[in-house]
């Protein structure tokens, strides 16, 4: 057990549909990210937030919409999607933004599957 | 940007056996964690060590800074040190962590 906390598991989706992630983090921290594994390929980070804004967008496709209600919670909408977006969908948090002599926690993980 | 490069990419080994993982990167760092992920998918930190030598029970880790490259020591391997092992590398104040590609342990009773 990490501290952070996402749901759903496990999700198939078609691609007409729309769904989201969630993550919620109780370790206290004011940063959060969403990263992406998919097979055979290092972990990519998607978005990072800092109290509640987004600091970075690492190029991702417009169909993965993050959302940041409060620095505990940490959302990934997604729509239209691709068969090629499966993928394991991991949510982060840290202290503070700057990861220099920060430690990063992650989630399980959400394995999602596109059909 | 930071280069990181994690070898073997695979490692079989009986259960008791010592190993050794190597993480090389190509710049210098201000952090530097080494993760084990399960079959299931979690990351769990095992060590935030971005210079210097640390130990936890079986597992041990080193990193040479000035020669950017981290070694991560399992002793008397066990069956649930399979999965994979994640080298991560930050270099600067943005929140980018780069990830190696991993090397796959597999860890035969």
């Amino acid at each position: 057990e990490t501290g952070v906390t996402q749901t759903p598991r496990h999700l198939v989706m078609g691609m007409t549909n729309k769904k989201s992630l969630k993550c919620e983090q109780h370790l206290g921290h004011n940063a959060m990210y969403w990263y992406k594994q998919s097979a055979k390929k290092p972990l990519e980070l998607m978005f990072v937030y800092n109290f509640k804004e987004q600091t970075e967008n690492n190029s991702v496709p417009s169909r993965f919409s993050p959302e940041c209600p409060n620095s505990s919670h940490l959302f990934l909408h997604l729509h239209t999607l691709q068969p090629e977006d499966s993928a394991l969908y991991l949510c982060a948090s840290s202290q503070e933004l700057g990861i220099g002599g920060n430690t990063i926690y992650f989630g399980e993980g959400s394995w999602l599957t596109v059909v | 940007g930071i280069q990181v490069e994690q070898s073997p990419p695979d490692l079989i080994l009986q259960e008791g056996a010592n190993s050794t993982l190597r993480c090389n990167f190509s710049d210098s760092v201000n952090n530097l964690q080494w993760f084990h992920q399960n079959p299931w998918g979690q990351l769990i930190n095992l060590f935030y060590i971005p210079s210097g030598t640390k130990q936890n029970g079986r597992l041990s880790a080193t990193t040479v800074a000035t020669e950017r490259y981290s070694l991560l020591y399992i002793s008397s391997s066990q069956t649930t040190d399979s999965g994979v092992y994640f080298c991560a590398v930050g270099g600067g104040s943005q929140g980018n962590l780069i990830f190696g590609k991993g090397t796959k342990l597999s860890v035969k009773p």
